[in-house]
Order: C-alpha cells, then sequence, then structure tokens
C-alpha cells in the first residue's frame, strides 16, 4: 500500500531561519510528488509537482527535490507569511489517480 | 479561470440527516475528485470522476455515501443518515487532461454532525 510519512509534525522558526521540512514515501511506481500548502480553513494550494529523482523545482522561498525515497522542501529565509501546513502527496502510475497525502508539517515563523 | 468552488461552504447537521453538498470545478477540467480531511491529518481520497464516469471509488467510501457528475459537469456528494464520524472537512478537486497531473482544491465544505 502507497504510504507518505512527514516529519517533522510541526516546525517553529525564527523568521529568516531556513530549514528543511522531509516527505518519505513508499509507492509502487511513482508518477509524481506533490507538495501543496493548506492555511487554516482553507483548501491545500498546489506548490510542485516532481516527476523523477533528482528533480528540483523553485518558488520563491521555496525548493523541492526528489529522491527515490524521500522528497524535501527547503524554505530560505521564511518569513512569517509562509506560516501554514505543508503536505506531501504522491500519485502512483496505473489507472489509480489518487493522491496519498501524508499528515502535514505545521511551519510557524514568527517575527 | 475562476478555481474550484464549493457549496456549502459549512453545514451543521444531526445525526441520522442527509447532507448534500456541491463541487464546480474549473472549466474543462475532465476530472473531479473528492477528499475527506479530518482535524492534523492530510486529505483522505474517496472518489474519481472521468467526465461523467466514476472510475475509483475508496473503501472509505461506505454505502451513506454516494457521488455522482452529471454531464461531467458540477458533482454532488451526498452522504445518509449521517453519524457524528462524518464530522470533517469535505474537499473537491479537479485536474486538466492535458498530461499534467496536478489537482487543484476548492476551499473545502466543513461539516459538523451534533
Amino acid at each position: 500500500e502507497d504510504q507518505v510519512t512527514q516529519s517533522p509534525e510541526a516546525l517553529r522558526l525564527q523568521e529568516g531561519e531556513s530549514s528543511s521540512l522531509n516527505c518519505s514515501y513508499t509507492v509502487s511506481g511513482l508518477r509524481g510528488l506533490f507538495w501543496y500548502r493548506q492555511d487554516p480553513g482553507k483548501g491545500p494550494e498546489f506548490l510542485f509537482t516532481l516527476y523523477s529523482a533528482g528533480e528540483e523545482k523553485e518558488k520563491e522561498r521555496l525548493k523541492a527535490t526528489l529522491t527515490k525515497k524521500e522528497s524535501f522542501l527547503h524554505i530560505t529565509a521564511p518569513k512569517p507569511e509562509d506560516s501554514a501546513t505543508y503536505l506531501c502527496a504522491v500519485q502512483a502510475v496505473g489507472g489509480a489517480q489518487k493522491l496519498v497525502f501524508g499528515q502535514g508539517t505545521r511551519l510557524t515563523i514568527n517575527p | 479561470d475562476t478555481g474550484v468552488s464549493q457549496n456549502p461552504r459549512h453545514k451543521i447537521t444531526k445525526r441520522g440527516q442527509n447532507v448534500t453538498f456541491r463541487c464546480d470545478p474549473i472549466s474543462e477540467h475532465n476530472r473531479l475528485y473528492w477528499y475527506r480531511q479530518t482535524l492534523g491529518q492530510g486529505p483522505e481520497f474517496l472518489t474519481y470522476f472521468q467526465n461523467e464516469a466514476q472510475l475509483e471509488k475508496s473503501r472509505l467510501l461506505s454505502d451513506r455515501f454516494s457521488a455522482e457528475r452529471p454531464k461531467g459537469s458540477f458533482s454532488t456528494l451526498e452522504i445518509q443518515r449521517t453519524e457524528q464520524g462524518d464530522s470533517a472537512m469535505y474537499l473537491c478537486a479537479s485536474s486538466s487532461r492535458d498530461g499534467s497531473y496536478e489537482q487543484y482544491f476548492g476551499p473545502g465544505t466543513r461539516l459538523t454532525v451534533t
């Protein structure tokens, strides 16, 4: 069964303090790994898709990387507005279209 | 592109009542998904439509849950005889047919069963 585990569950940083979030996954065959941002009471907001090991994507202060077993979301010099829950999900090859999500990392950036 | 919309945003119901939620996907997206999310957890897949055909259903989708997508446009999710364990955020997402696999989510419907 496909599985995603994210760590840490919660992370508190000072503004400007860079760090990384981890997403470990097991999947029968990876079609894509997805990162989402979710603010309280709202739906997930799409950030990145990664398709193969070694791939990297960047957007503002965020950079996502992928290996065969895990993905990292690096946050450089974060600002308070980066505070949110970050969700990682995988989609397996084949007919299945569903995303399998991890439980998320709740990130708080203190000014 | 107006994004995925869901109605209502909040629903409070008494145990045993039926509820129905609506999802309008991004226009021209032929794939539509329903997920359920409880506090502190990631979304869990419920069901998937390609056009009007329901192609995947999770084991989480008990007989009390039914989803439709008539004419391949909007979708409805109905829960019959609601239970307190049904309290959750119900999320709808859509994706396009162009080979990219990103799913774009709506704001969700928060269901509270009392």
